[in-house]
């Protein structure tokens, strides 16, 4: 296993725009979650799931932010008409009871809105 | 809520120093606790945890003791490395499995 894999690892967009960040969690791991980190400062939570279910958001997480994981594997963060202060590092990691839920984290998707 | 307060940065020292980074917890119940590092151009890596009041979590000469009754999860380490550089985040679990909550983080410079 190669760990917890985010896809890109960079994306820069144009205001406005839509952009969906990928994160494959360790494959045992039933839990994954999304944060984002801003320069100088440290993850904040997003939202995460158990399996396909999604079992908590952040009050951080607007309505333009949506996250799926369909099957229970995969998981997208989905940012509709993009914000400069939508420029951060989104984080992703995987946790499951067999790890004593050690988190895994991956190294990130950093996003720059221009 | 559950928060985490960490000494602010960035902090300096010569090979060889003693290094102490404070942090401190708010939570309810029972809370696990974490140091989390994160090298340049790398991303996070657990560092060592502490489950439960009065454990000690250890790794790579870094050590925290889990203080109930002063809220505390000081990080210490008798020796700090030039390789030491890097960024250090204190983190909790309210419970197994749920969301971590992290410090702000707290920069770490050795020189030589």
């Amino acid at each position: 296993d190669t760990g917890v894999s985010q896809d890109p690892r960079h994306k820069i967009t144009k205001r406005g725009q839509n952009v969906t960040f990928r994160c494959d969690p360790i494959s045992e791991h039933n839990r994954l979650y999304w944060y984002r980190q801003t320069l100088g400062q440290g993850p904040e939570f997003l939202t995460y799931f158990q399996n396909e279910a999604q079992l908590e958001k952040s009050r951080l997480l607007s309505d333009r932010f949506s996250a799926e994981r369909p099957k229970g594997s995969f998981s997208t963060l989905e940012i509709q008409r993009t914000e400069q202060g939508d420029s951060a590092m989104y984080l992703c990691a995987s946790s499951s009871r067999a790890s004593n839920y050690g988190y895994t984290f991956g190294s990130g998707t950093r996003l720059t809105v221009v | 809520g559950n928060s985490v307060t960490q000494m602010e940065g960035p902090v300096t020292l010569s090979e060889e120093a003693f290094l102490t980074i404070n942090c401190t917890y708010t939570a309810t119940g029972y809370p696990s606790l974490f140091w989390y590092v994160q090298y340049p151009g790398e991303g996070l890596q657990l560092l060592l945890k502490a489950t439960k009041a009065d454990d000690k979590g250890s790794n790579k000469g870094f050590e925290a003791t889990y203080r109930k009754e002063t809220t505390s999860f000081h990080l210490e380490k008798g020796s700090v490395q030039v390789s030491d550089s890097a960024v250090y985040f204190c983190a909790l679990s309210a419970g197994a499995g749920t969301a971590l909550i992290f410090g702000k983080g707290t920069t770490l410079s050795v020189s030589s």
